[in-house]
């Protein structure tokens, strides 16, 4: 599969827990965003890499959160202390840096996160 | 960043009948527009891209109106796969104060009914 992959696909923890997600980008993609998704609603931006570079970050991600790439493969996106508001859909996307904003992003299936 | 709307719906449609959706965004200066299909707890896969001369694939038709900053999708002779939430997407490039993040509606939820 050459797709965007993410690990781990669900993930139970207990309010106040760190937890860490992987996402692996389509093969020689060098941008790469993370977005949440809570029921109901459309995702919504979180940050964006290109290559190891964070670029951007969104005021949703709180401080709580962290996200890496250190190699500009593969990215993790940690969540430190997790609240029950944290319980969501997490995707991961790449696309490929061809000069310009049509670069169709692509998504990984996701990890949902429960917060109990 | 700013808004993108849709009717959340759903949309109860009779197989075989034509369905029409529209969206409308908030940031004049976006840049690229998108309709991407999301079928229940998976990942939102992209459908089509919309280009101000409308652009057709198949059944799916797709019109980006700049001046009235809305865009349309119009499914002919629907199928029962069809069903789907309906994601309208804009990427507001760097005048949205950042990079190429994408900006998505809460989705337009369509059943297709037998």
């Amino acid at each position: 599969d050459t797709g965007v992959s993410q690990d781990p696909r669900h993930k139970i923890t207990k309010r106040g827990q760190n937890v860490t997600f992987r996402c692996d980008p389509i093969s020689e993609h060098n941008r790469l965003y993370w977005y949440r998704q809570t029921l109901g609603q459309g995702p919504e931006f979180l940050t964006y890499f290109q290559n190891e570079a964070q670029l951007e970050k969104s005021r949703l991600l709180s401080d709580r959160f962290s996200a890496e790439r250190p190699k500009g493969s593969f990215s993790t996106l940690e969540i430190q202390r997790t609240e029950q508001g944290d319980s969501a859909m997490y995707l991961c996307a790449s696309s490929e840096l061809a000069g310009g904003p049509t670069d169709t992003q692509y998504f990984g299936p996701g990890t949902r996160l429960t917060v109990l | 960043r700013k808004e993108v709307e849709q009717d959340p719906g759903p949309f109860n449609v009779p197989e075989g009948a034509t369905v029409a959706f529209n969206c409308t965004y908030s940031n004049s200066a976006s840049q690229s527009f998108f309709w991407y299909r999301q079928d229940c707890r998976k990942e939102p896969k992209l459908l089509m891209s919309v280009y101000s001369s409308g652009n057709e694939d198949g059944r799916f038709t797709a019109q980006l109106n700049r001046a009235s900053q809305y865009i349309s999708l119009l499914i002919r002779d629907s199928k029962l796969s069809d069903s789907a939430t309906y994601l309208c997407v804009v990427n507001e490039g760097h005048s949205g104060g950042g990079a190429d993040g994408l900006t998505f509606g809460k989705g337009t939820h369509l059943i297709i009914q037998p």
